[in-house]
């Protein structure tokens, strides 16, 4: 079964600190995209970062960053100076060649100023 | 471009009422998905759409929920008749065709609905 696994409900984290956001998946392709969404409370989801799985190279976007692990299908989400703009609930997301986005459920992300 | 469009926002209805909601893709795009997000549940894929046509219609909860793209720029998710455990967030998302680098999906705002 292709699923998307985030095992922390809740996570919280200093102003300008560093917090780590953990999701595994699972699929049998070879080919493949993941993603890290991020939903403030406005609903609105915004992308934030993603990754081709071909490529070894880790994917960055200014403060975030992740840690790909293809073998153990790991794809944590690094964000780095956290702002209190952090504060949102992130789900991590994986697709294939049927452009279906298969969803984890989500960590709600507080930023403790 | 405005991005995808969905209306309304918040949809109030009462139980046994027909509700539908209405989504507009990013111009150019050829997929169209509708999820439904719960807290329970989280994000569903409940229909997608590619170049107009159905493709995976497998989680639609039941016959009481449809949808349609009659074209390029419009669709619909019709729920008859609703019931309250229908209430849930209703998001609309698109991507364009080509090759893998288009597969980033964008939403629209969501519609927001209570079936009382």
């Amino acid at each position: 079964a292709q699923t998307v696994t985030q095992s922390q409900p809740e996570m919280s984290v200093q102003e300008a600190e560093t917090v780590t956001l953990s999701c595994t998946y699972d699929t049998s392709e070879s080919d493949y995209y993941l993603f890290w969404y991020k939903q403030p409370p406005s609903r609105q989801m915004i992308l934030v970062i993603r990754q081709e799985a071909y490529k070894q190279q880790n994917a960055t976007e200014n403060r975030f960053s992740v840690n790909f692990q293809k073998a153990a299908k790991s794809f944590s989400l690094k964000i780095s100076d956290s702002q209190l703009g952090d504060a949102a609930m992130y789900f991590c997301a994986w697709t294939g060649n049927n452009r279906k986005l298969i969803w984890g459920l989500g960590t709600s992300l507080a930023v403790n100023p | 471009d405005a991005g995808v469009i969905q209306s309304p926002r918040h949809e109030v209805t009462e139980m046994g009422q027909e509700v539908t909601l209405r989504c507009k893709p990013i111009s150019g795009h050829n997929s169209l998905f509708w999820y439904r997000q719960t807290m329970m549940r989280g994000l569903e894929l409940l229909i997608y759409f590619n170049n107009n046509v159905p493709i995976d219609d497998s989680g639609m909860p039941e016959d009481r929920f449809s949808a349609k793209m009659p074209n390029a720029s419009f669709s619909t998710l019709k729920i008859q008749p609703s019931e309250p455990r229908d209430s849930a967030v209703y998001f609309c998302a698109s991507n364009g065709p080509g090759d893998f680098w288009n597969t980033e999906a964008f939403f629209g705002q969501g519609t927001r609905l209570t079936v009382v």
